[in-house]
């Protein structure tokens, strides 16, 4: 159980197009939804924190307007980098928690971006 | 959340018990502290938590001093798969993640 997915697992694409990434709680309902960003040989950096049918809270430093978060449903979360650059280069991984302040949080195996 | 400290890198040999250290000096009273691992190329992976008492699942045990300050997670028998960078994370309830630097360990033949 608690397994998450997302797709797709890598992309390339140009700079200045949108790129979406879709994230998916396949056996249980994600009330939240996290997404970060990792990049070569640093740590997991959390990008933005999304509720089911809110706007997501972003944290300091990350361009709500470039990076749009939409949690539509308890099981999907979609994170679309606008006007893509090469310095959005990243891999890009989503987690997702059941409600309660308790549970764990899974993640996605990530979704390695490559902008050209 | 309090702060993490833990080493770098440590070296296993395959078999053998893996004891990963982790200090958490500032810890509060409602913190849990959560292990996650994160094999090359791949999202995190949940490994366990625990409050104050010692817990053991499938994967792993987690050892809790009795002043909560710092804990040592233990892979029993290692395998050349535990190879991973190893987080450990401090924080109260429904508050978010963040990830330190980790410790890398490497599980040797």
């Amino acid at each position: 159980g608690a397994v998450v997915s997302q797709h797709p697992s890598w992309v390339i694409c140009k700079s200045g197009t949108s790129v979406k990434i879709e994230c998916r709680s396949l056996d249980f309902q994600a009330t939240t939804m996290f997404w970060y960003r990792q990049f070569p040989k640093q740590s997991l950096m959390l990008m933005a924190t999304s509720n089911e049918g809110s706007k997501a809270t972003y944290e300091q430093g990350v361009e709500k307007d470039k990076f749009l978060i939409n949690h539509a449903s308890l099981t999907l979360s979609t994170l679309t980098v606008t006007s893509a650059h090469p310095e959005d280069s990243s891999f890009y991984i989503c987690s997702a928690k059941r409600g309660g302040a308790g549970y764990e949080q899974y993640f996605g195996p990530g979704t390695r971006l490559t902008v050209t | 959340d309090a702060k993490t400290t833990q080493p770098p890198s440590m070296d296993c040999a395959e078999g053998r018990a893996a004891n990963l250290p982790c200090n958490h000096s500032t810890i509060s009273g409602n913190e849990y502290v959560y292990w996650y691992r994160q094999i090359h190329s791949q999202g995190p992976q949940y490994i366990i938590h625990g409050l104050k008492n010692n817990e053991t699942n499938e994967m792993a045990s987690l050892i809790i001093t009795e002043d909560r300050k710092s804990s040592t997670l233990i892979l029993p028998h290692a395998t050349l798969r535990d190879t991973a960078v190893y987080y450990c994370i401090v924080k109260a309830g429904a508050n978010n993640l963040f990830f330190g630097t980790g410790t890398r360990l490497t599980v040797i033949p």
